[in-house]
């Protein structure tokens, strides 16, 4: 069974710093691009970075570009989201996603974990 | 950046009635549009890439179309389990991948 597990959430000051986990099971976790998502509080999905299976290629939505670096470790089965300069509004509930491929393009498939809460206030 | 337009905000349908969600995309997006069901509390699920072709398991009820622009998922007879937020995502062109801003089906 296909298990995504995301960790590291919580709240933290204006300009800290945070690093999420993503524990992947039940799948070959090497073979797959992997996606953040977020969701602010009532609001919807925001489609965050996402990476390709060796951590070789990596993209990022332009607003937190620069604040936040995907990565993963094959080895551990897990996926990371460094984020720092955190600003109230990267309050929201982060996804980890398992990606779909197809005509040229990885995006959020069947597979999430259940998110973290990121809470950024003072 | 590609933007998504769903529409309406909200829908209000009785149960086993027909539900038809739309989704506008700012420049072509050619045929690269998911569909995703959000429950509350939930992740989203995906239903529909490609416009029009079903996630493994996703019944039949739940059907896309469109291309281009213009797309619409239709839920052919709503069942209690299907009042949800539903999203679009274009993957045409990307970074970045863009949702619309979602449509949430309630019961009437």
């Amino acid at each position: 069974e296909v298990q995504l597990v995301e960790s590291g959430g919580g709240l933290v000051q204006p300009g800290g710093s945070l690093r999420l986990s993503c524990a992947a099971s039940g799948f070959t976790f090497s073979s797959y691009w992997m996606s953040w998502v977020r969701q602010a509080p009532g609001k919807g999905l925001e489609w965050v970075a996402n990476i390709n299976q060796d951590g070789s290629d990596k993209y990022y939505v332009d607003s937190i570009k620069g604040r936040i670096t995907i990565s993963r470790d094959n080895a551990k089965n897990s996926l990371y989201l460094q984020m720092n300069s955190l600003r109230a509004d990267d309050t929201a509930v982060y996804y980890c996603a398992r990606d779909y491929c197809t005509n040229g393009a990885c995006f959020p498939g069947s597979y999430w974990g259940q998110g973290t809460l990121v809470t950024v206030s003072s | 950046e590609i933007v998504m337009t769903q529409s309406p905000a909200t829908l209000s349908v009785s149960p086993g009635e027909r539900a038809t969600l739309s989704c506008r995309a700012s420049q072509s997006v050619r045929s690269n549009l998911a569909w995703y069901q959000q429950k509350p509390g939930q992740a989203p699920r995906l239903l529909i890439y490609g416009a029009s072709t079903r996630a493994t398991g996703i019944p039949a009820r739940f059907s896309g179309r469109g291309s281009g622009t213009e797309f619409t998922l239709t839920i052919s007879s709503l069942q209690s389990e299907d009042f949800a937020v539903y999203y679009c995502q274009q993957y045409n062109n990307w970074p970045p991948l863009t949702f619309g801003g979602g449509t949430k089906v309630e019961i009437k």
